[in-house]
């Protein structure tokens, strides 16, 4: 049973691109929340999806970030128009039913030139 | 914006001292208060899902305690080794909203 897989691992991209962040959460899984890592800095929430709904994006900026979760395929982070503050470590974790323990995948590492 | 507090924020033992550290999370609104181990270069691992006001878990070496009427929860090692070198993180779900708010961790290092 493979557990949450994130990808790419390390994502470098200059200013003014698009990233795209994808994580596929663990079989049985249709919770999926997203979590921002900025350098010295604790595990900071962003969005929270089921399958095919945004049930809470209160930690994600209004601007340029987006997140779907499709009935299909992997959950993606999307971030248009990087900038250097975009820089971070991020995580995507899952869970057969809200509020239980997060299975987290192993993070994708966006770097902004 | 809720505020979750850990100590201290990193620690050195040696192999075979027990030690314990605390998370700090508010009191009012609780639902459940989680444990992670996180372990450099790899993913964070649930220790923990504790609910209950006085619930004591167990694994292994590692314990925690929950007071939720004062909101603190400690978690403990007793006999600590090599491999328990890892980030520990604490992370409060309130019975409002959807999120998880973590701490920033307590960092172990267990000296040979």
């Amino acid at each position: 049973n493979a557990g949450v897989m994130q990808n790419p691992r390390h994502l470098v991209r200059r200013r003014g691109q698009e990233a795209r962040l994808r994580c596929s959460p663990m079989k049985g899984h249709s919770h999926v929340y997203w979590y921002r890592q900025l350098p010295e800095e604790g595990l900071k929430f962003m969005v929270y999806l089921q399958k095919e709904n945004i049930i809470d994006e209160s930690g994600m900026p209004k601007e340029r970030f987006s997140a779907e979760f499709p009935k299909e395929g992997p959950s993606i982070l999307r971030i248009q128009q990087v900038v250097r503050g975009d820089s971070a470590a991020y995580f995507c974790a899952s869970s057969p039913r809200h509020n239980e323990k997060l299975f987290f995948g192993s993070g994708t590492q966006l770097s902004v030139l | 914006i809720l505020n979750v507090e850990q100590s201290p924020q990193s620690l050195h033992v040696q192999e075979g001292d027990s030690t314990n550290f605390t998370c700090s999370f508010p009191s009012s609104n609780f639902y459940a208060l989680h444990w992670y181990r996180w372990e450099t270069a790899k993913s964070p691992e649930a220790l923990f899902v504790m609910t209950l006001n006085g619930d004591e878990k167990k694994k292994g070496r590692i314990s925690a305690t929950l007071n939720t009427k004062e909101g603190y929860s400690y978690l403990y090692i007793k006999g600590s080794q090599p491999e328990d070198s890892a980030t520990y993180l604490c992370a409060f779900s309130p019975n409002t909203g959807n999120q998880f708010y973590f701490g920033t961790g307590t960092s172990l290092t267990v000296i040979p």
